[in-house]
């Protein structure tokens, strides 16, 4: 069975430090990869998906990049993080086979603070 | 914006009582679909309507859907305290990247014993 790993839980990091979250995906391959920040009480921004290795699409301009080293792996990074990157950042993939109408599975997320 | 919006923003019911949230949404899609969140946690595919389907059951799930109006609408028969959950619709546009989804700010639903 396909599973999502997402870490870590929980970040605490001071403002002007470097950002790395990683997430991997087994049991399928090929998968597009997403990652989403949730403020609070707010739905979900997609800030970059990748449909393949190398392949990185940005949805919003921003303070972060995003890798996809290989196939089932997915970064999230920053070089200097501000106070307004804190936020709950999801990791998620989808069916990159699938077409139309594919669901998508989520990781259990990270909460980052900048302080 | 191209995100869909739910309502009510949040919804307090007791134990036995039916839950109705509502989505709007702006343009054409090819699929709807749901999603529940648990705080601070991740969030899980409850169920995914497509634009040909006008009604979709799924144990305590029914989910409507009104391409005419743009809306959709996910009813929890008979709920329990642990539907306490933020829910939350998505949209597949029609002719974006297929996979991309845009989420609402979604629904807290509390269910009180």
């Amino acid at each position: 069975s396909q599973t999502i790993h997402q870490w870590p839980a929980t970040l605490v990091q001071p403002v002007g430090s470097p950002l790395s979250l990683e997430c991997t995906v087994e049991g399928t391959s090929n998968p597009n990869l997403y990652w989403y920040r949730q403020a609070a009480g707010r739905g979900l921004q997609l800030l970059f998906y990748s449909v393949g290795i190398g392949q990185i699409s940005s949805e919003v301009p921003q303070n972060l990049s995003a890798s996809r080293p290989q196939d089932r792996q997915f970064i999230l990074s920053s070089k200097k993080l501000l106070l307004s990157d804190s936020g709950f950042y999801l990791c998620a993939w989808s069916s990159g086979f699938g077409g139309a109408d594919t669901e998508a599975f989520f990781g259990q997320g990270t909460r980052l603070t900048v302080v | 914006s191209q995100q869909g919006e739910e309502d009510p923003q949040a919804l307090s019911i007791q134990e036995g009582e039916n839950a109705t949230m509502n989505c709007s949404y702006k343009t054409s899609i090819n699929n709807l679909q749901w999603y529940r969140q648990n705080s601070g946690r991740g969030l899980v595919h409850l169920i995914l309507i497509r634009s040909n389907e006008r009604e979709k059951h799924s144990g305590r799930l029914r989910v409507t859907l009104d391409t005419s109006k743009k809306s959709s609408s996910l009813l929890i028969t008979a709920s329990r305290a642990a539907d306490t959950a933020s829910y939350f619709c998505a949209t597949e546009h029609r002719g974006s990247t297929l996979g991309r989804l845009y989420f609402g700010r979604g629904t807290q639903l509390t269910v009180w014993p």
